[in-house]
C-alpha cells in the first residue's frame, strides 16, 4: 500500500534560516504529491502540490519538486519567518482509491526571532 | 467558492456518553467526504470516507460510526465514548474525479473525553 515518511521533528530555526523538510513516499501507480500546513488550533490547508514527475510546486516562498527517481518531495524555503511556525504534512493521493490521501506524521516547525 | 463547516468547535464529554459531530460542505455537489482523527502530537488517522449518500467506508475498527444523510452532510457518531476517543477531529472533502485531488479541511472539533 501507499505510505509517506517525513523527517521527524520538531525543527527549530532562527528567522531567515534555510528550511528543508524531507519527505519520501511509496506508492503504486503515479500519485500526486502535496504539502499541507496546519497552524495551531486549525485544520490543514494546502500549501503546494505537484501532479507529475519533475513538477515543482510553489507557494508563499515554499517549493518542492516531485522526484520520481528518488521517490521524494522535499519541502524547502530559503528564508523562514516567525509566521511560518506550524506543522507541515506531506501527503500523496492517487486516482485509484476514492480520492483518499495518505499523510505523513507531520513535522513541527518553530521559527524564533 | 466552496466552504466546509464543522461543529461544535470544542466538546468535553464524559466517558460513556454519546457523540455527534457534524460537517457540512457548501458550494460543491457530490463531494468525497472524509473523517480524520489527530491525536495530540500525532499525524492524521483516516476514520471514514464516503463517495456518496449512504455510502460509508470504515478504515479502522472502533466504536465510532459515520453517516451521510445528505449529499453535503457528514456525521460522526458514537453511542458510548471512550477515553481513547479524545482528539482533534477533522472533516475534509475532495472532488469526485478521475484525478487525484486536493483535500479541503474544516476547522476541526477538539474532543476531550473525561
Amino acid at each position: 500500500g501507499n505510505s509517506v515518511t517525513q523527517m521527524e521533528g520538531p525543527v527549530t530555526l532562527s528567522e531567515e534560516a534555510f528550511l528543508t523538510i524531507n519527505c519520501t513516499y511509496t506508492a503504486t501507480g503515479y500519485p500526486s504529491l502535496f504539502w499541507y500546513v496546519q497552524y495551531p488550533g486549525e485544520g490543514l490547508q494546502l500549501l503546494l502540490k505537484a501532479t507529475k514527475a519533475d513538477d515543482k510546486g510553489s507557494n508563499k516562498g515554499f517549493e518542492a519538486t516531485y522526484r520520481k527517481e528518488t521517490t521524494s518531495f522535499h519541502l524547502e524555503k530559503g528564508s523562514v519567518q516567525v509566521s511560518d511556525s506550524a506543522v507541515y504534512f506531506c501527503a500523496l493521493s492517487d486516482n485509484t482509491n476514492a480520492g483518499k490521501s495518505t499523510f505523513g506524521d507531520g513535522t513541527t516547525l518553530t521559527v524564533k526571532p | 467558492s466552496q466552504t466546509i463547516h464543522q461543529w461544535p468547535a470544542t466538546l468535553v464529554q464524559p466517558v460513556g456518553s454519546p457523540l455527534s459531530l457534524e460537517c457540512t460542505v457548501e458550494g460543491t455537489s457530490n463531494p468525497n467526504l472524509y473523517w480524520y482523527r489527530q491525536a495530540a502530537g500525532r499525524g492524521l488517522q483516516l476514520l471514514f470516507y464516503s463517495v456518496g449518500i449512504g455510502q460509508i467506508s470504515s478504515e479502522v475498527p472502533q466504536n465510532l460510526s459515520a453517516s451521510r444523510p445528505q449529499d453535503r452532510q457528514f456525521i460522526l457518531s458514537s453511542k458510548k465514548l471512550l477515553l481513547s476517543d479524545s482528539g482533534f477531529y477533522l472533516c475534509a472533502w475532495s472532488r469526485v474525479s478521475g484525478a487525484a485531488d486536493t483535500q479541503y479541511f474544516g476547522p476541526g472539533t477538539r474532543l476531550t473525553v473525561l
